[in-house]
């Protein structure tokens, strides 16, 4: 079946812009997921989503960053102010879910948006 | 302090041959995962095995194999058999369970493989 996508695939902006980077999961998985993989800072956990709550919002950085997840599927990653730092290739995964047993709850991670502020 | 450890920045190994990549981790929850993925020059991020705490066998997955030491919260990744196409970077993680609510993954810094031939 169709993997993890997201888009767009590359998103150039200028500092102080808002951008938005859309995730569409894996159907039938519950659970959605935020990374950020950056130089400086290797992979780094944003936000988890089980359906369309956020238990665990505390790896964003800063208020600039939100998330929503709606329908339980499409999850959109908003950055408002855009700031160079927050240049990153943004990676979305997904899994069945935290009720799941040993690997079935493994992530699946989509082809990623690499942002460039500049 | 570092919860999951990867110390080689880089490896070498020739084609056909077996390689072991070093994962340490550091965790006080007595339900973990353990899982190793593959990123090739692309970028996508391959899943390539999973060792659960509890489990009492070595994970295996074709040419991959988890060396699982639990004392010494140790999951190396072996590749036997190594081909060029093995060359990408690799990453070690961890899935905790933090107060039933998360299931975040954490990551090391990862090790670029390169298959010569």
């Amino acid at each position: 079946g169709a993997g993890v996508s997201q888009s767009p695939s590359n998103k150039v902006t200028e500092k102080g812009k808002d951008v938005e980077l859309r995730c569409d999961p894996i159907s039938g998985h519950t659970a959605l997921y935020w990374y950020r993989q950056s130089l400086g800072q290797g992979l780094e956990f944003l936000i988890y989503f089980q359906g369309n709550s956020a238990p665990d919002k505390s790896g964003l950085p800063s208020d600039r960053f939100s998330a929503e997840r709606t329908g339980g599927s499409v999850s959109t990653l908003t950055i408002q102010r855009t700031q160079q730092e927050d240049s990153a290739v943004y990676l979305c995964a997904s899994s069945l879910g935290p009720f799941v047993s040993g690997d079935a709850d493994t992530q699946y991670f989509g082809p990623g948006t690499r942002l460039t502020v500049l | 302090a570092q919860k999951i450890t990867q110390t080689q920045p880089g490896m070498f190994v020739q084609e056909k041959e077996a390689v072991t990549l070093d994962c340490t981790y550091d965790t006080s929850d007595p339900s973990y995962g353990l899982f190793w993925y593959k990123q090739p020059s692309s970028g996508e991020m391959i899943f390539l095995i999973y060792q659960g705490s509890y489990d009492q066998q070595n994970a295996t997955e074709g040419r991959y194999s988890l060396n699982f030491q639990k004392a010494r919260k140790s999951a190396n990744l072996v590749i036997s058999a190594s081909q060029l196409g093995d060359s990408a970077m690799y990453f070690c993680a961890m899935r905790e369970v933090y107060m039933d609510s998360s299931y975040k993954l954490i990551f090391g810094s990862g090790t670029r493989l390169l298959v010569r031939p």
